[in-house]
């Protein structure tokens, strides 16, 4: 099985819920923001980005927000669903620096 | 279709051994990524190749030496295995780094590696 990452945030929510998952960010020249969904036993996987732009960007069941002035970013998932279930990852970069991740927060849904 | 794959998923070998862990893409990518993933789930880069050519190298120890026969293909070499080396390995693939439109990055499934 799967290592547990002691030290991971974890959000627990009902299915059906929205959820909140909050990254901060340290680069203030950071530009281009992504975040990832890896469930377990995989690799990460693409779910949203947002350019520095832009403060608002949604896709199907998720918003990310972004707010320059306090380098934090979120994404929100509506209608949390049992296959939402997985860790969430925030990363950054600007120009042309690679991507930077964040530690990452594990979600958890309640049937 | 697997767009990003990786061999092979599991790797259990001894100290001091040699190995080395494939990716391939179909994607059409020009940029490839490898990177390592600790138990505590942290991400961080260790190698990018753009068309053969290694762009970053973010202070690995020599011991691992990423090679990259062509643009579809970034393999893993690590020489004298050492315990601190388990981890979950990571590559990766965007089309194009350096345009805002195109650097998002897929990711393969994984090789986690255990050394004993």
């Amino acid at each position: 099985g799967e290592s547990v990452g002691l030290h991971l945030p974890t959000l627990s929510v009902q299915e059906g819920d929205n959820s909140i998952i909050n990254c901060a960010y340290s680069n203030s020249a950071s530009d281009y923001f992504i975040w990832y969904k890896q469930e377990s036993g995989k690799g990460p996987q693409f779910i949203i980005d947002i350019r520095s732009n832009m403060d608002k960007r949604q896709g199907q069941r998720v918003t990310v927000l972004l707010n320059k002035t306090v380098k934090h970013l979120s994404l929100q998932i509506a209608a949390t669903q049992p296959g939402d279930s997985a860790v969430y990852f925030c990363a950054e970069s600007s120009g042309n620096t690679p991507l930077v991740f964040g530690k990452g927060t594990r979600l958890s849904v309640i049937a | 279709d697997t767009a990003v794959s990786q061999t092979p998923k599991y790797l259990v070998t001894q100290m001091g051994n040699d190995k080395s862990i494939k990716c391939e893409q179909n994607l059409g990518h020009d940029t490839m990524y490898w990177y390592k993933q600790d138990s505590k789930k942290f991400l961080k880069i260790m190698f990018s190749y753009n068309n053969k050519e290694l762009i970053i190298n973010e202070t690995v120890p020599n011991r691992f030496s990423p090679k990259s026969p062509d643009k579809a293909h970034l393999n893993l070499h690590i020489n004298s295995l050492e315990l601190g080396d388990s981890a979950v390995y990571f590559c990766a693939s965007s089309q194009d780094p350096l345009q805002p439109s195109t650097d998002t990055q897929y990711f393969g499934p994984g090789t986690r590696l255990t050394v004993l």
